[in-house]
């Protein structure tokens, strides 16, 4: 059973573009969640989303950045107008229900590098 | 929200040593999980423990939810033990994990 899966793995982007990030979830996982870790700093929620539906989105930033993950395909994190502060890793999580009864897994990350 | 903190925030340890990673918490929690993520930064999954012990290898966990704290303990360290060590903790609205600052553990030979 492959784990969660995540690509690209290293994405440069310069400034003003926009950066797509994937993730797959584990096999049978419906549930998928998205953490940022800055540089010097710890892992922060973003957003928490089930198949065509997002749930918690408070740690998401107001603009730029957006969340989806349809009904077919994997969950796609989407910041437009990258900025060298959006510089992290980006990690996706999944788990088959939600969380007060189920761990999360996560996939390798998203290494971001605005230049 | 809920408040995670863990201590201490650095380990240095000769291989071979013992060692014990705190994680204190605010609130009662339904999910706690211990991470390591290692030199490449991956984030791996060590235990999922909201409370009891579990062992796995050298690494067992101890969560005592009444008293809202968690122990990681390594016995036997080895150099592929170092990085940072994770706990977090699911927020009362069950959406999302709140990650403590880590402990960063060095372990030479």
């Amino acid at each position: 059973n492959a784990g969660v899966m995540q690509n690209p793995r290293h994405l440069v982007r310069r400034r003003g573009q926009e950066a797509r990030l994937r993730c797959s979830p584990m096999k049978g996982h419906s549930h998928v969640y998205w953490y940022r870790q800055l540089p010097e700093e710890g892992l922060k929620f973003m957003v928490y989303l089930q198949k065509e539906n997002i749930i918690d989105e408070s740690g998401m930033p107001k603009e730029r950045f957006s969340a989806e993950f349809p009904k077919e395909g994997p969950s796609i994190l989407r910041i437009q107008q990258v900025v060298r502060g959006d510089s992290a890793a980006y990690f996706c999580a999944s788990s088959p229900g939600q969380s007060f009864l189920y761990e999360q897994y996560f996939g390798p990350g998203t290494r971001l590098t605005v230049t | 929200g809920i408040q995670v903190e863990q201590s201490p925030p650095d380990l240095i340890l000769q291989e071979g040593a013992n060692s014990t990673l705190r994680c204190n918490f605010s609130d009662s929690v339904n999910n706690l999980q211990w991470f390591h993520q290692n030199p490449w930064g991956q984030l791996i999954n060590l235990f999922y423990i909201p409370s009891g012990t579990k062992q796995n290898g050298r690494l067992s966990a101890t969560t005592v939810a009444t008293e809202r704290y968690s122990l990681l303990y390594i016995s036997s360290s080895q150099t592929t033990d170092s990085g940072v060590y994770f706990c977090a903790a699911l927020n009362q609205a069950g959406t999302a994990l709140i990650f403590g600052k880590g402990t960063t553990l060095s372990v030479s030979s």
